[in-house]
């Protein structure tokens, strides 16, 4: 079956970094999507990754290991509005998108 | 502003009525999708349409049954639910199908059936 793995919930200082990482097994892989849901709001797409390497912009950051069939999003500088579920999504072979059920990301000041 | 709009915002609706979700894009875009979200699980996808022509149906129950009359609009219309399809639904919409197309979600229906 095809299954995406990230931690339901993490608490971070504000101020500081976080690494948020999402495991998948999938049928095919046709790149990888990081989004930010604010609670009670749609997702908002934050980013792709389709090569092995890192992908930055501004203050987030997404990684991708399609060998080890692995990402992470890293968040520096953490705002108290980066407080928020992130959601990891891999596009299959069928060009659908697996969804995680979201890491829950909670900033302390 | 996500270029995608969805009524209503939240719906209260007993087992035996009938109702419509309606969802608009301004984006210009060719797919659109219906998800479930329910609380700590993933997004679940339920329909997709490119160019008005439905290209997947995830088992979703008969009680659920969409209409994409053009590419900018989609329905879901709901006809004797169940207190499990209590969700939020959300509408989604891409360029395209395909790799690297990111969607752009609206912000849900929040549903409750009692």
């Amino acid at each position: 079956g095809q299954n995406i793995d990230q931690p339901t919930e993490m608490t971070a200082t504000e101020g500081a970094i976080v690494q948020i990482n999402c495991t998948y097994q999938t049928s095919g892989f046709n790149g990888l999507f990081w989004y930010q849901q604010h609670a009670g709001e749609a997702p908002t797409f934050l980013s792709y990754n389709v090569l092995d390497g890192l992908e930055e912009k501004g203050r987030f950051s997404s990684f991708l290991s399609r060998s080890k069939g692995y990402s992470y999003l890293l968040l520096k500088e953490l705002q108290m509005k980066d407080s928020a579920s992130y959601l990891c999504a891999v596009m299959d072979s069928n060009y659908q998108l697996i969804w995680g059920a979201g890491t829950k990301l909670i900033i302390k000041p | 502003e996500t270029g995608v709009t969805q009524t209503p915002r939240h719906l209260v609706m007993g087992m035996t009525n009938k109702k419509s979700l309606k969802c608009e894009q301004h984006l210009g875009h060719n797919a659109m999708y219906w998800y479930k979200q329910s609380a700590k699980k993933p997004l679940e996808l339920m329909f997709v349409y490119n160019f008005k022509e439905q290209t997947e149906n995830n088992s979703v129950p008969s009680r659920f049954s969409p209409e994409c009359p053009n590419s900018s609009h989609l329905f879901l219309h709901l006809h004797t639910l169940q207190p499990e399809d209590s969700a939020l639904y959300l509408c989604a919409s891409s360029q395209d199908l395909g790799t690297s197309n990111e969607q752009y979600f609206g912000p849900g229906t929040r549903l409750t059936v009692t």
